[in-house]
């Protein structure tokens, strides 16, 4: 079966990084997507990854290895709005996202 | 353009009445997408429109659910008969693309929740 996994909760300090991690195992991958989630909002795309390595956008970057079937999130110079929870997703053989059930980000100040 | 819009946002409704809800796209995005998410859980895929072709229907779309893209625009899911096992966020996304190729990124709406009493 193809399956996703994320912490179910991860707590961390303003101003402090985070990494989140995400691994799958999917049939087939074409890309893997990382969402943000606001309680009782819409998803927000955050990033993309389909060739390994390191995405950076701001305070936001994305890792992939695909031999490993891994991923994280890493956000860096935490906010309190940063609370959220965070869902990594796959893209599989049939172009179809597969989604983790989502780590929820606890910001303390 | 305001991005993805879903009407209702919220519903109750008693066990075995019919509910119906609607997801206006962007207007340039030609693929809709319907998912449905339980609280503590990612977003499980419905069924997906290119233009107003309905491609594909998850198994988890019983008989009971029906969905429609007319002239390829908005987009309305109803749900016949609900059960309380129907209690849930119905989340409607679009995207643009001519291929799947490349991120194919999805825009939410911010949601339709459904209770069944």
């Amino acid at each position: 079966g193809q399956n996703i996994d994320q912490p179910t909760e991860m707590t961390a300090t303003e101003g402090a990084i985070v990494q989140i991690n995400c691994t799958y195992q999917t049939s087939g991958f074409n890309g893997l997507f990382w969402y943000q989630q606001h309680a009782g909002e819409a998803p927000t795309f955050l990033s993309y990854n389909v060739l390994d390595g390191l995405e950076e956008k701001g305070r936001f970057s994305s890792f992939l290895s695909r031999s490993k079937g891994y991923s994280y999130l890493l956000l860096k110079e935490l906010q309190m709005k940063d609370s959220a929870s965070y869902l990594c997703a796959v893209r599989d053989s049939n172009y179809q996202l597969i989604w983790g059930a989502g780590t929820k980000l606890i910001i303390k100040p | 353009d305001t991005g993805v819009s879903q009407d209702p946002r919220h519903k109750i409704t008693k066990r075995g009445q019919n509910v119906t809800f609607r997801c206006d796209p962007i207007s340039e995005h030609n693929r809709l997408y319907w998912y449905r998410q339980t609280l503590g859980q990612g977003p499980e895929f419905l069924t997906y429109f290119q233009n107003e072709a309905q491609l594909e229907k998850s198994r988890l779309l019983s008989d009971r659910f029906s969905a429609e893209r007319p002239k390829g625009s908005f987009s309305t899911l109803e749900i016949q008969r609900t059960e309380q096992g129907d209690s849930a966020m119905y989340l409607c996304a679009s995207s643009l693309g001519s291929s799947f190729s490349g991120a194919n990124v999805l825009t939410f709406g911010a949601g339709s929740r459904l209770t069944v009493l």
